[in-house]
């Protein structure tokens, strides 16, 4: 079955630069999909097939995929920010879709 | 903007069946593909089955075969997902989500979640 491994918790200071990487076995030829999930809310898309943002979302987040990492980078980390992040694949065959375990941001 | 609306958080013993309802409102059930996603408390997301765009039928994530069904009624707009042989560990929020209009395949809209305990 087709794994996603997220690390469990991201650290780090307002305004500096957040990364969340999303690993799986060549996932650079997959669409990954980036959801942000407050407590007690439902997930939002913040990042689409990869590198495509939603309205509303700021700039300050961007995508990237290739190899075995798909990278979700968020620049000038605010409070606002903070949240369990989540990647997400196709895998296909019998995975169908597939979640990574998720990412606990921290704003310091 | 497609809303999806959820039935209330239930309760249910070991072994009993759960019906959860997922009304789409701003948009028609015949033109989305709809999932289901749950989430165990203090867990990450999982997906539970949903739309297969490759042959056009519900698909269900293997571990749930043989105990989920996942219905639509199009004239009400409501979609349905039925768990049965309910364990503990079933325990979760179950949500209902519609992928976007975009033809990305994202998962764009999502109902509020529907609390299902298990407990004896």
């Amino acid at each position: 079955s087709y794994v996603l491994t997220q690390p469990p918790s991201v650290s780090v200071a307002p305004g500096k630069t957040a990364r969340i990487t999303c690993g799986g076995n060549n996932i650079g030829s997959k669409s990954v999909h980036w959801y942000r999930q407050k407590p007690g809310q439902a997930p939002v898309v913040v990042i689409f097939y990869d590198t495509d943002r939603p309205s509303g979302i700021p700039e300050r987040l961007s995508g990237s995929n290739s190899g075995n990492t798909a990278t979700l980078t968020i620049n000038s980390v605010e409070a606002g920010d903070e949240a369990d992040y989540y990647c997400q694949v196709w895998a296909g065959g019998s995975d169908h879709w597939v979640f990574g375990g998720g990412t606990k941001l921290t704003v310091l | 903007q497609v809303q999806l609306v959820q039935s209330g958080a239930e309760v249910k013993k070991p072994g009993a069946s759960v019906k959860v309802s997922c009304r789409v409102s701003e948009y028609s059930l015949s033109q989305l593909s709809m999932h289901w996603v749950r989430q165990a408390p203090g867990k990450g997301l999982e997906w539970v089955g949903g739309y297969d765009l490759e042959s056009g039928n519900t698909v269900y994530a293997q571990k749930f075969q043989g105990r989920v069904t996942m219905t639509e009624d199009t004239p009400t707009d409501t979609a349905h997902m039925e768990v049965s042989s309910l364990r503990p560990e079933d325990t979760a929020v179950y949500y209902c989500v519609a992928e976007g209009t975009r033809g990305t395949r994202e998962f764009d809209y999502w109902g509020q979640g529907t609390l299902v305990t298990v407990s004896s």
